[in-house]
């Protein structure tokens, strides 16, 4: 299968503890995106990187939540000392840049529970 | 700023029924409007788009027109199946899409009874 795929698909943790989350994309899409999804809610945007530069992280939640793609390849979220309000569902998505219309892809998601 | 308002759920069907899935937006721009689908235990799949005013948007026998002047992009199917029982999502592309972010609607859970 040659979607993306994001790793683990469930992290339960305590809180205060730091949790990391990888997204490998679609092999040739140049532009990743995470975004979090909470119970009842749609898909909230939270980054995007094209290549390896991050080029939005404004609309990241807090300065405990970082995120990284160091040679344009997968990327990583890190969440630090994690709070309960953090348990979500973590989206990752590609894309080949192509203006506006461009469709997303989507990965499964990474399930955090924070205790 | 720019936002996405879709029908509350969850909406039950019986097979062949016709379903409607209403979508407003707000964007100061032109955006790119979306129907994305979650059907259960998997990601997010693109269902079908619209990318200016009057176009037409299909696939799967679903369909959405992109009505500017009522800023609406509703889903329509002419009969659904159980195996169209699923999330679905309204979305359009934030800031003229120039980077391909979406702002998404909460969803409608959509449960069709054979």
């Amino acid at each position: 299968d040659t979607g993306v795929s994001q790793d683990p698909r469930h992290k339960i943790t305590k809180r205060g503890q730091n949790v990391t989350f990888r997204c490998d994309p679609i092999s040739e899409h140049n532009r990743l995106y995470w975004y979090r999804q909470t119970l009842g809610q749609g898909p909230e945007f939270l980054t995007y990187f094209q290549n390896e530069a991050q080029l939005e992280k404004s609309r990241l939640l807090s300065d405990r939540f970082s995120a990284e793609r160091p040679k344009g390849s997968f990327s990583t979220l890190e969440i630090q000392r994690t709070e309960q309000g953090d348990s979500a569902m973590y989206l990752c998505a590609s894309s080949f840049v192509a203006g506006a219309t461009g469709e997303l892809f989507f990965g499964e998601g990474s399930r955090l529970t924070v205790l | 700023g720019d936002s996405v308002t879709q029908m509350e759920g969850p909406v039950t069907l019986s097979e062949e029924a016709f379903l409607t899935i209403n979508c407003t937006y707000t964007a100061t721009g032109y955006p790119s409007l979306f129907w994305y689908v979650q059907y259960p235990g998997e990601g997010l799949q693109l269902l079908l788009k619209a990318t200016k005013a009057d176009d037409k948007g299909s696939n799967k026998g679903f369909e959405a027109t992109y009505r500017k002047e009522t800023t609406s992009f509703h889903l329509e199917k002419g009969s659904v199946q159980v195996s169209d029982s699923a999330v679905y999502f309204c979305a359009l592309s934030d800031q003229g899409g120039s980077q391909g972010n979406l702002i998404f609607g909460k969803g409608t859970k959509l449960s069709v009874k054979p």
